[in-house]
């Protein structure tokens, strides 16, 4: 079946440390990956993706994540966080299955930051 | 804003009634999908159009739900004789087609309450 999992649903991390968050990605789901950040009733916004050639993809705001085709994983990762990075961060792929390229998404892990 | 916007962004109603959603997408994006997210769920993909053609529809998409974008411009999905289960946040997004990858772009959402 055509997956993207999130390891973990909710990840509690003190201001200022690191924070890795784990997406695995299903062999039949195209190596096209995203990662989206939710915040507070707000729609989806695209924190980075990977498409082709270098492995490691970053975004604006320090976020950074690693494709690993032999693990099929694109874990998101920050080496320092923010009270403001407070949201839920979705993994995504898309799925070449359909005729039109539809995102298959992980069920969500909230980050919740702490003072 | 040049954003994809949704409305209402929120709607309470009672089992059995009909509701309907709406979406206006990106001026310029050709290609339109409708998403829906549960709670504690990824957003799960319902239909995509490309222009005003309705190119494919998920399981998910019972004969309840229909959708329609009559002018390849904004879209609407309705639901039929809503059910409880049918409450869940749904959202829209849009994108132009260019090659094999299209970013898409992701409106607020339309929050469902089914009594």
């Amino acid at each position: 079946a055509q997956s993207v999992t999130q390891l973990d649903s909710q990840v509690p991390v003190f201001e200022e440390a690191p924070v890795e968050l784990r997406c695995n990605y299903s062999s039949s789901v195209s190596v096209y990956l995203f990662w989206y950040v939710q915040y507070p009733n707000q729609g989806l916004q695209l924190l980075l993706k990977y498409l082709s050639g270098s492995t490691l993809v970053e975004s604006i705001n320090g976020f950074e994540a690693e494709f690993n085709k032999s693990q099929t994983s694109f874990h998101l990762r920050k080496p320092s966080v923010h009270i403001s990075d407070t949201a839920e961060y979705f993994c995504a792929g898309l799925n070449y299955g359909g005729s039109q390229g539809n995102l298959i998404f992980g069920k969500g892990t909230k980050l919740s930051v702490k003072p | 804003d040049t954003g994809v916007s949704q409305d209402p962004r929120h709607k309470i109603t009672k089992r059995g009634q009909n509701v309907t959603f709406r979406c206006d997408p990106i001026s310029e994006h050709n290609r339109l999908y409708w998403y829906r997210q549960t709670l504690g769920q990824g957003p799960e993909f319902l239909t995509y159009f490309q222009n005003e053609a309705q190119l494919e529809k998920s399981r998910l998409l019972s004969d309840r739900f229909s959708a329609e974008r009559p002018k390849g411009s904004f879209s609407t999905l309705e639901i039929q004789r809503t059910e409880q289960g049918d409450s869940a946040m749904y959202l829209c997004a849009s994108s132009f087609s260019s090659g094999r990858y299209n970013e898409q772009f992701f409106g607020p959402g339309t929050r469902l309450t089914v009594l």
